[in-house]
């Protein structure tokens, strides 16, 4: 069984469209986030969310709104796709523990605005 | 905010050699973590260290915790071809909010090519 699973693993749509990608963790950890890798695979961290409550928020535009219904899923939503939303996006999940917790990553999924 | 500089950028080697890269941060971390990205996945822990001074293998991988508390090792020896793919160093998210669910921060990686 696949621990983290993301889906769909590549989405092309319009610019202006409204999306999402979905995300589920069967590792029973408590934390979960959205990184954002650019085509030079800088990695970013985006959010995370512990007990459904949202813990880290970087500078990323409110068109990007997480969404977790239980503490297994954390879906991404994104409104008005603009071209520079183009890039893979990972889910991760930890168990909280301690500072600096391991990470572990879904397979991606290739964001592409036409 | 805090930067994890990674280097090199860049390995072309041949089969067999070993590889040595290292992350030098501009904070004090407790924690290091080393990953390996291959092509259409994400990210999969390799090492991780929690002590200064500390050094940890995995297989061919050793990987050393900076006395400085600044910086990390990874190396590779006896390269082989699925050892291809983007290393990438990683620490705690900074500032910390206190709750540990804080999240990575990355360096740029480490792209490993290696020549058969």
């Amino acid at each position: 069984d696949t621990a983290v699973s993301q889906t769909p693993k590549y989405l092309v749509t319009q610019m202006g469209n409204d999306k999402s990608i979905k995300c589920e963790q069967n590792l029973g950890h408590d934390t979960m986030y959205w990184y954002k890798q650019d085509s030079k695979k800088f990695l970013k961290i985006m959010f995370s969310y512990n007990n459904k409550e949202l813990i880290i928020n970087e500078t990323v535009p409110n068109r990007f709104s997480p969404k977790s219904p239980d503490k297994a899923h954390l879906n991404l939503h994104i409104n008005s796709l603009e071209l520079g939303d183009s890039a893979v996006y990972f889910c991760a999940s930890s168990q909280v523990g301690g500072l600096g917790g391991k990470l572990f990553f879904g397979s991606g999924t290739q964001l592409s605005v036409l | 905010g805090q930067q994890l500089n990674q280097s090199p950028q860049s390995m072309f080697i041949q089969e067999g050699e070993d590889v040595s890269m290292n992350c030098t941060s501009s904070s004090i971390f407790n924690t290091w973590l080393w990953y390996k990205q291959d092509p259409g996945e994400g990210p999969v822990l390799l090492i991780a260290l929690y002590k200064a001074g500390e050094l940890t293998s995995n297989g061919r991988l050793t990987a050393q915790f900076g006395i400085t508390r600044k910086d990390s090792f990874l190396n590779i020896s006896a390269s082989i071809p699925s050892d291809v793919g983007i290393y990438f160093c990683a620490g705690p998210q900074l500032p910390y909010s206190g709750g540990g669910a804080d999240g990575l921060t990355f360096g740029k990686g480490t792209h490993l090519i290696i020549q058969p």
